[in-house]
């Protein structure tokens, strides 16, 4: 089975740029959880998902960040303007409602100069 | 604030030695609860859960949970270096629409 993907890998923008973060949940699962990880604050949950409907997005730092999950196989994180404070490893994970916890995607690690 | 502290450490254990980790957490609502084990560069992956008070075995792992407590932990017996990593806590308050809330996690390096 194909776990979460998650596209890019790594970006490296400059600041004041549109960033588009992307991410396909495992097939059937129906939660999606976007998560910001950095050294000082760890792993921080941004928003989730269930169903496609978005249940919690008290985590999005700012108006900046904003996400979207257009049907049950593709979610996107769009940062715009992107800041250097936003560099960090943005993973994806997703897991079915009350689950027995989250499969992860491999990150994408934003660097913004 | 709901939240799940741990020790950042390091905690270096020789190879062959009993290595445990320890995590307090703050919502006293919280049902379920999770190891994840991280390697450096790499995504966070599960190793445990557990449910109820007691302990829970599953290989070289054991994890412990004492709700009255609070606190929630991860014995790895017979430490490898392949053990060396990063050992989150996370915590769930249940329910239909639950999420997870993390611990920054515990570094821990198994030495030959």
């Amino acid at each position: 089975d194909a776990g979460v993907i998650q596209s890019p890998r790594h970006e490296v923008t400059e600041m004041g740029q549109e960033v588009t973060l992307r991410c396909k949940p495992i097939s059937g699962h129906n939660s999606l959880f976007w998560y910001r990880q950095t050294m000082m604050r760890g792993l921080e949950l941004l928003i989730y998902f269930n169903n496609n409907v978005p249940i919690d997005d008290s985590g999005m730092p700012e108006d900046r960040f904003s996400a979207k999950m257009p049907n049950a196989s593709f979610s996107t994180l769009k940062i715009q303007p992107s800041e250097p404070r936003d560099s960090a490893v943005y993973f994806c994970a997703s897991s079915l409602v009350g689950g027995q916890g989250y499969n992860f995607g491999n990150g994408t690690r934003l660097t913004v100069t | 604030q709901k939240e799940v502290e741990q020790n950042s450490g390091p905690l270096s254990v020789p190879e062959g030695a009993i290595a445990s980790l320890n995590c307090t957490y703050s919502d006293r609502g919280s049902q379920s609860f999770f190891w994840y084990r991280q390697y450096s560069g790499k995504s966070p992956e599960l190793i445990m859960s557990i449910y109820s008070n007691g302990d829970k075995e599953d290989g070289r792992f054991t994890a412990q949970l004492n709700k009255a407590s609070q606190y929630v932990s991860l014995l790895i017996r017979d430490s490898q270096p392949s053990d060396s990593a990063t050992y989150l806590c996370a915590v769930s308050s249940g329910g239909s629409n639950y999420k997870l809330t993390f611990g920054k996690g515990t570094l821990l390096t198994v030495n030959p």
